[in-house]
């Protein structure tokens, strides 16, 4: 079966501009997440899906990040008025119970 | 609050040798779940192994194994025969039902000399 697929796999912008990163979880898998990953750094949670329950957006730095996860599957985060320091890679996981997350091979931005 | 330290930055090992990568983590939970990660420059996060915290027996997967010691909150990777493949970084995580999250040490960068 197929793993989680991001897309795009990278994204150039300018700075004020928005964009949208998209995820496709593996199939059946309840739970969905949002990491980034600066240069070099460890992961930071942004946000979790699970099932049909309201996300924990604990980890969205700022108003300017959101996300949504359509039908229980496909996820999009969108970050609006990009700024410099939003370049990272974002990277998408899913999983099922406590197996352990796949994650997707992610989205590198670039913010000009 | 949970937390998963990975004090080493980096390491290196020649091929074929072995290495341990240290990991300690804090948590208030006492049933979860420890995980080590592999990215290698593709930037592909890959599941090397996972520990469920109620099992004493240590969890091995072929040439990589853990030792847990759940009184210390210590949780090393063993690498054995290491390969030049190995080469990547490796993410210590820490999983509880509390927060549903997994939550990760720095990592840290190893490098297999041939």
């Amino acid at each position: 079966g197929a793993g989680v697929s991001q897309s795009p796999s990278n994204k150039v912008t300018e700075k004020g501009k928005d964009v949208e990163l998209r995820c496709d979880p593996i199939s059946g898998h309840t739970a969905l997440y949002w990491y980034r990953q600066s240069l070099g750094q460890g992961l930071e949670f942004l946000i979790y899906f699970q099932g049909n329950s309201a996300p924990d957006k604990s980890g969205l730095p700022s108003d300017r990040f959101s996300a949504e996860r359509t039908g229980g599957s496909v996820s999009t985060l969108t970050i609006q008025r990009t700024q410099q320091e939003d370049s990272a890679v974002y990277l998408c996981a899913s999983s099922l119970d406590l197996e352990g997350q796949y994650f997707g091979p992610g989205t590198r931005l670039t913010v000009l | 609050a949970q937390t998963v330290t990975q004090s080493q930055p980096e390491m290196s090992v020649q091929e074929a040798e072995t290495v341990t990568l240290s990991c300690t983590y804090d948590t208030s939970e006492n049933n979860y779940y420890l995980f080590w990660y592999k990215q290698p420059p593709s930037r592909q996060m890959i599941l090397v192994i996972r520990q469920e915290a109620y099992k004493q027996q240590n969890a091995t997967e072929n040439r990589f194994s853990v030792n847990f010691q759940k009184a210390a909150k210590s949780f090393s990777l063993k690498i054995s025969d290491s390969q030049l493949g190995d080469t990547a970084m490796y993410f210590c995580g820490l999983y509880t039902g509390a927060n549903s999250k997994l939550t990760f040490g720095k990592g840290i960068t190893l490098s297999v000399r041939p």
